[in-house]
């Protein structure tokens, strides 16, 4: 699966935006992006995925640049509940492995 | 998405005891999977648990240490066995309905050896 480069950190205010990138340049046609968020005691939770459009869903939305090099996922209203780990992923599917490669993510701390 | 239980939700184990995992999904699922989380790396995939077969691990693990039922498409159990401190990790289990859907992951178990 394709490397993933992301902030280490991020700060939002609450009730804003929170706009969190991912850069993946070595991604391959049949890879998907996925966004998990993982609080802390907590399993990872899925956010959203994609292969080429932008797709949107009662969480979050997920913004593909058209050369598929970088992505941006998107909490549209940040509460503090979204404080978490937020984890960019290449992966195929499972048309090679099931593995799915968590990195070190982005630390997104939501403040009041 | 579908509701994952993991029992226990953590325990403290002597060395060279086993202990079993278990993860139940309130749905029909295709897929399950066992996953690791060593203290403060990432999950690392141990196997695949197939429904009526043996499970398909991945490299580096083995079905002595860690053996795996799947009876039916909502329960799946993991077997740490013969564990020693270098075992203390979280192991979690995730499901998924198909290729290219997304995995879903319970709470986990929180194990230590002592």
């Amino acid at each position: 699966d394709a490397k993933t480069t992301q902030p280490t950190s991020m700060d939002c205010a609450e009730g804003r935006a929170a706009n969190l990138p991912c850069n993946h340049s070595t991604i391959s046609g049949n890879e998907y992006v996925y966004w998990y968020r993982q609080i802390h005691s907590q399993g990872p939770q899925y956010i959203i995925h994609g292969l080429k459009n932008n797709e949107t869903n009662e969480m979050a939305s997920l913004i593909i640049t058209e050369d598929r090099k970088s992505s941006t996922l998107i909490l549209p209203h940040a509460t503090l509940r979204d404080t978490a780990v937020y984890y960019c992923i290449v992966h195929d599917g499972g048309a090679g492995s099931y593995q799915l490669t968590f990195g070190k993510g982005t630390k997104l701390s939501v403040i009041p | 998405s579908a509701v994952i239980s993991q029992k226990p939700s953590r325990d403290i184990c002597q060395r060279g005891t086993s202990l079993t995992i278990q993860c139940q999904v309130d749905s029909q699922v295709t897929m399950m999977f066992w996953y690791r989380q060593q203290p403060g790396q990432s999950l690392t995939l141990i196997a695949t648990a197939n429904q009526g077969s043996e499970a398909t691990y991945e490299s580096g693990f083995v079905i002595d240490k860690f053996p795996i039922s799947r009876p039916n498409l909502t329960f799946s159990t993991l077997t740490v066995s013969n564990m020693s401190p270098e075992d203390s990790s979280i192991y979690l289990c995730s499901v998924g309905r198909g290729r290219d859907q997304p995995q879903h992951f319970g709470d986990g178990t929180r194990l230590s050896i002592l």
